[in-house]
């Protein structure tokens, strides 16, 4: 199973930029869709995007203008930058892992951000 | 756009009963897309359930998905102590991406 941990800043300020990584082992780099999804305190999941390690990618078309998602292969890590937050933004970031069946079989534990000034 | 609508909102249940928890599509879908997970306090979400039906690995026969065209369901048989949680499903389409329904809470009685 494929081993993934989430790290960044827990307090961006409003209109900047949130920047988080995700360090991922025990995976071969070429099989999996590399994931970002996000739950607001209290509330549900929301799937920002994916990159495959070919460079393509796909975004939630709610979030498509602001969100980034950029792999490091090198490093054994995957990025998310997402501009102009507001504290619509705050939530708990998840990075997960897709096989296969188009689910996500391996999550991070997740990493607290809050927006606030 | 593909809606899930998950019901009820939450459903509160003793231990050793069974539970069964709805996911209503906006309109119909692939099941072989459509997917469960369980969410702990704390805890990242768990696959459950994917293609609607099939256990992912380590899952207890206890968890049963089944359905079809707009409509899927999740039993759960004989509710255990670590099986009070939040269920979401989940669902994958080519133009939108992923999609998560607002999931259903369930709680001891």
């Amino acid at each position: 199973q494929v081993q993934l941990q989430e790290s960044g800043p827990g307090l961006v300020k409003p209109s900047e930029t949130l920047s988080l990584t995700c360090f991922f082992s025990g995976a071969s780099i070429d099989t999996f869709y590399f994931n970002w999804i996000r739950q607001p305190p209290g509330k549900g999941l929301e799937w920002i995007g994916y990159i495959y390690y070919d460079g393509s990618t796909k975004y939630n078309p709610s979030l498509k203008s602001r969100v980034t998602i950029s792999l490091d292969t090198s490093k054994n890590q995957f990025s998310l930058t997402l501009t102009s937050v507001t504290a619509a933004d705050t939530a708990i970031y998840y990075c997960a892992t897709e096989l296969a069946y188009r689910v996500f079989d391996s999550w991070g534990q997740g990493t607290r951000v809050t927006v606030s000034s | 756009e593909i809606v899930l609508t998950q019901s009820p909102d939450t459903l509160s249940l003793s231990p050793g009963e069974r539970a069964t928890l709805s996911c209503r599509a906006s309109q119909s879908v692939a099941g072989g897309y459509l997917a469960w997970y369980q969410q702990k306090v704390g805890q990242p979400p768990r696959l459950i359930i994917y293609g609607a039906s099939t256990r992912a690995t380590g899952i207890p026969d206890r968890f049963i998905g089944s359905g079809s065209g707009a409509a899927f369901a999740l039993a759960i048989n004989r509710l255990e102590p670590e099986d009070f949680a939040v269920y979401y499903c989940q669902y994958y389409e080519r133009s939108q991406g992923f999609t998560f329904g607002p999931g259903t809470k369930v709680e001891v009685k």
